[in-house]
């Protein structure tokens, strides 16, 4: 594998579900991050891990539960999702954190709550 | 505040014209801009970046992307469009602080008419 894997690449599930998404990231980068990208309208940054430490959390919702169990790994657990959070969850990772490295993304996983 | 506007949602080109898409900043200070293309169900894909240097900036592709400061713009240009560059192409600002945020524009999508 090369470059950012984001599993699974499409997610259906209820309200009441509970469900996790998974990211991993090949290019030895440092820092890992989740986006949201619902339909018309831009990339929502959702957090931001450096070195596996949290190091921003954009006002998301608590039923959006991040976890980074090493710089390789980033997963987002979902639980009591509403429709609205229907969107394609982008996972990225860069070198390391600062204004000068560029992002590199994952292919993303479309989720879809019924 | 920094900020980001692509100009037109939807931008539609024939085959072998020239592809022009708008991106205007805004920044307090020099910013780092950042041009990502999205194709189809998948995630986005750096094209180009300008860190400072150099004002027209070569990216993958056949793209590039002329620094303005006094326009405050980074246009995205390439000479002649292929089929195959039909995607939604995505201006990012990266601010200069402590964060590790790109603030992304809302995208345009490009079309391609035979």
């Amino acid at each position: 594998e090369t470059g950012v894997t984001q599993t699974p690449r499409h997610l259906v599930m209820g309200m009441t579900n509970k469900k996790s998404l998974k990211c991993e990231q090949h290019l030895g980068h440092n820092a890992m991050y989740w986006y949201k990208q619902s339909a018309k309208k831009p990339l929502e940054l959702m957090f931001v891990y450096s070195l596996e430490e949290r190091v921003e959390n954009n006002s998301v919702p608590s039923r959006f539960s991040p976890e980074c169990p090493n710089s390789s790994h980033l997963f987002l657990h979902l639980h009591t999702l509403q429709p609205e959070d229907s969107a394609l969850y982008l996972c990225a990772s860069s070198q390391d954190r600062g204004y000068t490295y560029e992002q590199y993304f994952g292919p993303g996983t479309r989720l879809t709550v019924t | 505040a920094q900020s980001v506007t692509q100009l037109g949602s939807h931008v539609s080109v024939s085959e072998g014209a020239l592809v022009l898409l708008r991106c205007n900043y805004s920044s307090s200070v020099p910013p780092y801009l950042f041009w990502y293309v999205q194709y189809p169900n998948q995630g986005l894909q750096l094209l180009l970046k300008y860190t400072s240097a150099a004002t027209l900036v070569k990216g993958i592709n056949g793209f590039e992307a002329e620094f303005k400061k006094s326009e405050t713009s980074f246009h995205l240009t390439k000479p002649s469009a292929h089929m195959s560059d039909a995607a939604e192409y995505f201006c990012a600002v990266s601010l200069m602080d402590s964060s590790y945020k790109l603030i992304f524009g809302s995208g345009t999508r490009l079309l391609v008419r035979p």
